[in-house]
């Protein structure tokens, strides 16, 4: 059974740094095809992907915030991490790390992530000067 | 890479079909076949209903059905029941390992 559970602060002041752990169980990391999200839900926004990692250390961020996301992974400890730099009130979220499924072609050749089979509660997020 | 586009709201009486748009570009939706869509109660995790445009995960009921034209996905929900109160999101591959997510759609049972 695979779950995922995040953790971090409640409570940022802006232009701080957020750190955000995402601790996973039922999967590893090490594995081929094998890979974390990061997807954030301001209130009453929509859903926000973020970032993912993969088993083999690609890295991938959302255009519109890849200058301030970094993602790494410890597969040794079963942890993602994601920071995000110079928070602001607009990054008042909650914070949902998830598992993808790898998607195949006709060929059975894998072809990159395909959809989030498995997600986190959810971690909230203010910040707030 | 702009959201999906949904709308805001749907509704339906108990026993009836609804359908949710999602509406993409060439750049996502109609360059892959990696439309998800998750049933999201709020204060709980978002769930997987539909991956690779019309594939139900295991225990996912048949009622949920998904189907995609052009740049546009669908979701279409069969024998409305209370418990499928819930917001709805659509997310396509888009490409280089990124995905992005819809505007989400809220379907009211009547």
């Amino acid at each position: 059974q695979i779950t995922l559970k995040e953790s971090g602060p409640t409570l940022m002041k802006p232009t701080q740094t957020l750190t955000l752990t995402c601790t996973f169980s039922g999967f590893s990391l090490s594995i081929s095809g094998v890979g974390v999200g990061w997807i954030r839900q301001p209130p009453g926004k929509a859903l926000e992907w973020l970032a993912l990692i993969h088993w083999d250390d690609d890295k991938r961020y959302s255009p519109s915030l890849k200058s301030r996301l970094t993602i790494t992974k410890d597969a040794s400890k079963n942890q993602v991490v994601l920071t995000v730099t110079n928070v602001d009130p607009v990054d008042t979220a909650t914070y949902f790390c998830a598992h993808y499924t790898p998607f195949f072609d006709r060929g059975g050749y894998y072809r990159g992530p395909n959809a989030f089979d498995v997600w986190g509660q959810g971690t909230m997020v203010t910040v707030s000067s | 890479q702009s959201a999906l586009t949904q709308p805001a709201s749907v509704s339906g009486s108990p026993g009836q079909s609804i359908t949710l748009s999602c509406s993409g570009t060439s750049s996502d939706i109609g360059s892959y076949n990696r439309v998800s869509w998750y049933q999201h109660h709020p204060g709980k995790a978002p769930k997987l209903m539909i991956h690779e445009g019309n594939k139900r995960p295991s225990g996912v009921s048949n009622r949920f059905s998904g189907s995609k034209s052009g740049n546009t996905a669908s979701l279409t929900i069969s024998g409305l029941q209370a418990e499928d109160e819930a917001d709805y999101y659509c997310c396509s591959y888009a490409g280089s390992n990124t995905f992005v997510f819809g505007t989400g759609t809220k379907v009211t049972v009547l």
